[in-house]
């Protein structure tokens, strides 16, 4: 039973567009968010992370929001670039416990 | 510079084989992982290190072994491979109380 249920699978967006991808957990012990972006052939990298105790977080064009009552979280790409074409997973991982749980991943497309 | 290593990158074995995949950091990391990536699963946990001679099982810990006899390296066996061991593994690593993972570059494992 997955523990981080992710959404969409696939995502197509024209470049400039906003992409949006969204995760719900289960576990309440969960308090660290992140999300992990990885291109073919090439490991996991981290792209930006969470606590529950912030709604949202921005990194340039990237933002986490977190909507705790909902067990909640979501990543939004501002101005989607061919580059950012990947796949992403969120994750979520209970306090200093490493046991991270993974979303099954979105795999986005930016069109040009 | 430091990083963190895997080898093989591409493993191709029969059942019933003993198959051991290497990853390698040089971060002087205490925490150690191992994942396997399938379709429709993002990543799954199999077993993690907080340090030498500490392992534990993660989620998905049945048919795999890992020992840590010193800080850099953490190998992972199969004790005997079966076709449902087809997988990309990916070895990881963190400092200390962190949770943020560094990824390894990944190993494809073909059972036959």
């Amino acid at each position: 039973q997955q523990q981080v249920k992710q959404s969409p699978q696939s995502l197509i967006v024209q470049k400039g567009g906003i992409s949006i991808i969204n995760c719900a957990y289960e576990n309440t012990a969960f308090d660290y968010f992140p999300w992990y972006q990885q291109f073919p052939g090439k490991g996991p990298a981290l792209l930006i992370a969470i606590r529950p105790d912030v709604s949202e977080k921005k990194e340039g064009r990237f933002t986490i929001s977190f909507n705790k009552s909902a067990k909640q979280f979501s990543l939004h790409i501002m101005d989607s670039q061919p580059g950012d074409s990947a796949t992403y997973f969120c994750a979520a991982s209970p306090g200093n416990n490493n046991d991270m749980r993974f979303g099954a991943g979105t795999r986005l497309t930016v069109k040009p | 510079d430091a990083e963190i290593t895997q080898s093989p990158r591409h493993k191709i074995t029969e059942t019933g084989r003993q198959v051991t995949l290497a990853c390698h950091q040089t971060w002087n990391h205490n925490n150690m992982f191992w994942y396997r990536q399938d379709l429709g699963h993002g990543l799954r946990l199999i077993h993690y290190s907080y340090g030498v001679q500490d392992t534990n099982k993660g989620e998905v810990s049945d048919g795999y072994s890992v020992s840590r006899s010193n800080t850099e390296d953490l190998p992972l066996t199969l004790e005997s491979a079966a076709s449902s061991q087809t997988s990309v593994y990916f070895c990881a690593s963190s400092v200390g109380a962190s949770v943020t993972q560094y990824f390894g570059p990944g190993t494809r494992l073909t059972v036959l």
